[in-house]
């Protein structure tokens, strides 16, 4: 059973703030990392792919990955009102079928004025 | 412009009854997903196709079928063998090929409830 697990939340930071969204996977040949951001009754959109250890960063998003800890985690800088939504962390696993992801159930992130 | 459309958005199903939610992609996209979501809870897979006239289950195809006659279409059935179809539903694409390193993109989804 491959499991993603994500810090339950809801996490609540105020504007200007990093907000700091954690991610473990159980499956040590995890290959590609993936968060995506959900508004509210919408789709989730992708905003951050990661597949080495170490940092990625655009713009305000930094991902980090370390593979021997089996954790990837999202950092937001400056956080704003409008980075208020839920955030799915994705793990795509070496060895099944070719593009299947599995996913966490989400952080709710509030950033207040 | 490229991408994926889901239609209806909103769909109401009557007891016994089947519907189908339809999904299209101009990506050009090899592989197509169908996922469930409920209120507070993550994506969970139904069912997925790679090719066209080949799909496999996913995590939770009891009550559910597909049909991938065309790569740009891959619609879905909620039978009524499903028995708590109400639920948010969202369709994604992806490139295949390139090692298992590509990310889906998803439609707008659409938004199941029973009358």
């Amino acid at each position: 059973q491959k499991e993603v697990e994500q810090n339950s939340g809801p996490l609540s930071v105020p504007e200007g703030a990093i907000a700091s969204l954690n991610c473990t996977y159980s499956d040590r040949v995890s290959q590609s990392f993936f968060w995506y951001r959900q508004y509210s009754g919408k789709s989730p959109e992708l905003i951050m792919s990661i597949y080495s250890n170490g940092d990625k960063e655009d713009g305000r998003f930094t991902a980090q990955l370390n593979k021997a800890s089996q954790y990837v985690s999202l950092l937001i800088r400056d956080s704003q009102p409008s980075d208020s939504a839920t955030y799915l962390c994705a793990v795509n696993v070496r060895g099944s079928t070719l593009g299947r992801l599995y996913f966490g159930r989400g952080t709710q992130l509030t950033v207040w004025p | 412009d490229g991408g994926i459309t889901q239609s209806p958005k909103y769909l109401f199903r009557k007891e016994g009854q089947n519907v189908t939610l339809s999904c299209e992609q101009n990506l050009n996209h090899d592989a197509m997903y169908w996922y469930r979501q409920d209120p507070g809870q993550g994506l969970r897979l139904i069912y997925y196709s790679q090719i066209v006239n080949d799909f496999q289950k996913g995590d939770i195809a009891e009550g559910y079928s597909v049909s991938r006659e065309k790569k740009e279409s891959f619609p879905l059935t909620v039978t009524s063998a499903q028995k708590n179809p109400t639920a948010f539903y969202l369709c994604a694409s992806s490139i295949v090929g390139q090692g298992s390193n590509q990310p889906q993109h998803f439609g707008d989804g659409t938004r199941l409830s029973i009358l």
